[in-house]
């Protein structure tokens, strides 16, 4: 069963860069043909998706935050990637890593979130 | 961007009775493949979203026939036969036609 694990600091201080991991497992995302995609909850507020990465290595971003956005994929350890940076209080939410199994809808799949507080 | 609009954003409902939520797109979902990326979400408080529907009517792995999901073009609907206490959390319609997936604001539905 495909499994979906985010870590990474619970803490970021303003301006500085957010870092998150997606740790898979049950599944491998080489081969998968598929996007597999980070997205984000402000506590007590709706879903955003922040963008995706195919394992071909294509991406695509949320335009309102591409300027900030990185999302990479490290095959090896079956793991992708979020950087976000320049953050400020705006971007305190729960962030979920998902795989996507159709195009960029079917989000059959997620971790559990991780509560990522941007705060001196 | 295509904007979703989810109607009503909070739904009582007695247990066994009916319910229905909307979502409205902004522009069509119906990709020149044939298909037409829209999916509905249940989250409960303190999970993830679950998903329930994909490609407007097709529910996900274990979920109740008592749900079902309907529209084309632009307008979409959930709808539950008979709710149930398991049912109660926020409802999303998230679309996907475009380079950029976008959500609707949800709807919160409630046990009276």
């Amino acid at each position: 069963q495909l499994q979906l694990q985010e870590s990474g600091p619970g803490l970021v201080k303003p301006s500085e860069t957010l870092s998150l991991t997606c740790t898979v497992s049950g599944g491998s995302i080489s081969n998968s043909n598929s996007y597999w995609a980070w997205i984000r909850q402000p506590p007590g507020k709706g879903l955003e998706w922040i963008g995706g990465i195919h394992d071909g290595g294509n991406t695509y971003y949320n335009p309102s935050l591409k300027s900030r956005v990185t999302i990479s994929a490290d095959m090896s350890k079956n793991q992708f990637s979020l950087k976000l940076s320049s953050v400020t209080a705006a971007d305190t939410a729960v962030y979920f890593c998902a795989k996507h199994g159709l195009w960029l809808t079917l989000l059959a799949h997620w971790g559990q979130g991780i509560l990522v507080t941007v705060s001196s | 961007e295509i904007v979703m609009t989810q109607s009503p954003l909070s739904l009582p409902v007695t247990p066994g009775e009916p319910a229905s939520i909307s979502c409205r797109s902004s522009h069509s979902l119906l990709h020149s493949n044939g298909y037409t990326y829209l999916d509905w979400y249940l989250q409960k408080p303190g999970e993830p979203p679950q998903l329930l529907m994909y490609l407007i009517s097709n529910r996900a792995s274990g979920v109740p026939d008592r749900f079902s999901g309907s529209g084309s073009g632009t307008d979409f609907t959930l709808k539950i036969s008979r709710v149930e206490a398991e049912d109660v959390g926020v409802y999303y319609c998230m679309q996907g036609v475009q380079t950029l997936s976008t959500f609707g604001q949800g709807t919160k539905l409630e046990i009276k």
